[in-house]
């Protein structure tokens, strides 16, 4: 049983366009969060969520949405997209917002902007 | 001054040699310290923490904590070819809630 998925795993699109990119875990976590890793392979952290509340929001466009339609799940949108939004995006869980020696990382969105 | 600072590498070592990973962090109030390891193309998949200073040891993996110096250090003893990968070093965030921030990364290269 995978723990924490990701859809989909390859994402290729044209600049302006909007997409999603939805996260599902079954670990019965309490907090989700979403990455960003870019070519240079730089883990950045891009949102939390704990219990579908909004927690950590990094310096990050308002091109990029979370939405936590309950805590099992947290997608991500993006509107009108850039070409420096292609990265592999990794969205992630933990027991709770003091676990992090529990975080567990999904396998990964690569998004490619054309 | 980076939060998180690795050396890039590549670092290569001979297989059943030890691999010394290196990492020094800014933020004089972290309290927890993490490695990854990432494969080429999969997601970071966590082997160590630490938090407390002096070292903790994991089956050939020992983590190494300085809090005065501000340095966390990962080694790899009787290292394999399965240990290429990435090795990211993350430590919590200041502020108000829990984050990790990621150092760029070394890539450990064991060669035969």
């Amino acid at each position: 049983d995978t723990a924490v998925s990701q859809t989909p795993k390859y994402l290729v699109t044209q600049m302006g366009n909007d997409k999603s990119i939805k996260c599902e875990q079954n670990l019965g976590h309490d907090t989700m969060y979403w990455y960003k890793q870019d070519s240079k392979k730089f883990l950045k952290i891009m949102f939390s969520y704990n219990n579908k509340e909004l927690i950590i929001n990094e310096t990050v466009p308002n091109r990029f949405s979370p939405k936590s339609p309950d805590k099992a799940h947290l997608n991500l949108h993006i509107n009108s997209l850039e070409l420096g939004d292609s990265a592999v995006y990794f969205c992630a869980s933990s027991q709770d917002l003091a676990g992090l020696e529990t975080q567990y990382f999904g396998p990964g969105t690569r998004l490619l902007v054309l | 001054q980076k939060e998180v600072e690795q050396n890039s590498g590549p670092l290569s070592v001979p297989e059943g040699a030890i691999a010394s990973l290196n990492c020094t962090y800014s933020d004089r109030g972290s309290q927890s310290f993490f490695w990854y390891r990432q494969y080429s193309g999969k997601s970071p998949e966590l082997i160590m923490f630490i938090y407390s200073n002096g070292d903790k040891e994991d089956g050939r993996f020992t983590a190494q904590l300085n809090k005065a110096s501000q340095y966390v250090s990962l080694l790899i003893r009787d290292s394999q070819p399965s240990d290429s990968a990435t090795y990211l070093c993350a430590v919590n965030g200041a502020g108000g809630y829990n984050k990790l921030i990621f150092g760029a990364g070394t890539r450990l290269a064991v060669h035969p």
